[in-house]
């Protein structure tokens, strides 16, 4: 039963265009929601993360939405860059101490 | 240590075979979580350690998975009788406090332990 859904396994971005990485979760109890990026061979790290009291949070060129209702978080990445090649994985979690919960991984790919 | 070390980087066994992978977290954070990411995967929560609480070991897939935490510091996760299905990366993660990160910089992954088992 995966709670958290990456339905692309792999996006492709031209350069300076925007990239949105999408994310589906079926728990209603999850209050916590993060993405994380990972390069080949390290592991993974923390990128930007959103409360389920608010709909958006930025931190410069990444943006995360959240839609409590449908229960979908987006990533948004403007301008997209080369060194965003990565894989991203959306999280989340129920609650202050409680284990948080990964998708499969989008990859993305800034292309030229 | 600046990170989270984990050992050995690489590891190759045959099935039915035991394997111990040991995780050394930041000194001082309380939480330590493992996960595995299998070929195509994604990262599956495996256990969950937090402080002195009983850890949270509903993501162990079979009685063949068990981990420990010494001290509240270094962790080992010991796979008894491995099958080819436990071929995979696993990952140790150590946080300061525990849960979701409120912030950024407050989950630490390790460089992770390939396991192949043949």
């Amino acid at each position: 039963d995966q709670q958290v859904k990456q339905n692309s396994p792999s996006l492709s971005v031209q350069e300076g265009r925007i990239s949105i990485l999408n994310c589906d979760y079926t728990n209603s109890m999850f209050d916590y929601f993060l993405w994380y990026k990972k390069y080949p061979a390290e592991g993974p790290t923390f990128l930007i993360s959103i409360s389920s009291i608010k709909d958006k949070n930025e931190d410069g060129r990444f943006t995360v939405f959240l839609n409590k209702s449908a229960k979908h978080l987006s990533l948004h990445i403007v301008p997209s860059q080369p060194g965003d090649s990565a894989v991203y994985f959306c999280a989340a979690s129920a609650g202050s101490a409680s284990k948080i919960i990964f998708g499969s991984g989008t990859r993305l790919s800034i292309r030229p | 240590g600046a990170g989270v070390s984990q050992s050995p980087s690489n590891k190759v066994t045959e099935k039915g075979k035991d394997v111990e992978l040991r995780c050394d977290p930041i000194s001082g954070h309380t939480a330590l979580y493992w996960y595995r990411q299998s070929l195509g995967q994604g990262l599956e929560f495996l256990i969950y350690f937090q402080g002195n609480s009983a850890p949270d070991k509903s993501g162990l897939p079979s009685d063949r998975f068990s981990a420990e935490r010494t001290g509240g510091s270094v962790s080992t996760l010991t796979i008894q009788r491995t099958q080819q299905e436990d071929s995979a990366v696993y990952l140790c993660v150590s946080s300061p406090s525990g849960g979701a990160p409120r912030g950024p910089d407050t989950q630490y992954f390790g460089p992770g332990t390939r396991l192949t088992v043949l």
